[in-house]
């Protein structure tokens, strides 16, 4: 199936530092969404993005529906080590409600 | 808000048996539930999108008959993997589209997965 352009796949943090993940798509979304998954478990909701040009931020968190559409990023600020896991973009469709979702980063502490 | 529950979390079966995982929305109604699939270090991919009252929508590649879904109630639904065999292993998320009073988000919450190893 279709999914979308999500980078970077992965990268190593340092506590506290600043992490930027972004995702691109050749379809337009209605809606963007950004999920959290831990390993075993199922993807958490971390920020659900519904206007162009729209910035939400939930706590460290900040995502931005792009303006065209058809492409979302995601800032975490001032990294912790639970932020460790894999971030995933979904782009949701008006009709059905379908999500359509991007690679995965997978986000690693540094040794 | 917006708990989604799954049983069993793991699963070990024998090759040739019938598996049956459950998908509950505790705290909402969802009329329309969706079953994913996820192989290791891999994305989502949606199987099928299940309605209630109604016969399930498969993704293109999916096998209705082998992946049984059944969404008898706005708060269950039912897939079940007929006659598995060890390529069938993976992990199975189902989520349930629903309003969180929590978030204030209409959207798909998901449920924390069901790890099934077919010997």
């Amino acid at each position: 199936g279709q999914q979308l352009n999500q980078s970077p796949q992965s990268m190593f943090i340092q506590e506290g530092e600043d992490v930027s993940m972004n995702c691109t798509s050749s379809s337009i979304f209605n809606t963007w969404l950004w999920y959290k998954q831990d390993p075993g478990e199922g993807p958490v909701l971390l920020i659900a993005l519904y206007k162009a040009g729209e910035l939400t931020s939930n706590g460290r968190l900040t995502a931005q529906f792009g303006i065209t559409r058809k492409d979302s990023f995601l800032n975490i600020s001032a990294s912790i080590p639970s932020d460790v896991g894999i971030y995933f973009c979904a782009g949701q469709s008006a009709a059905g409600n379908k999500l359509t979702f991007g690679g995965g980063t997978r986000v690693l502490v540094k040794p | 808000g917006a708990v989604v529950s799954q049983h069993p979390s793991w699963v070990i079966c024998k090759s040739g048996t019938s598996v049956k995982i459950e998908c509950r929305s505790l705290d909402f109604q969802a009329t329309t539930m969706f079953w994913y699939r996820q192989f290791p270090k891999q994305s989502l991919m949606l199987m099928a999108t299940s309605n209630e009252g109604s016969k399930a929508t498969y993704e293109q590649g999916v096998e209705k008959d082998k992946f049984l879904i059944n969404h008898a109630s706005l708060t269950l639904s039912t897939l079940t993997v007929t006659s598995a065999h060890p390529e069938d292993s993976s992990f199975y998320i189902c989520s349930a589209h629903g309003t969180s009073g929590g978030l204030g988000t209409d959207t798909q919450y998901f449920g924390p997965g069901t790890r099934l190893t077919v010997l």
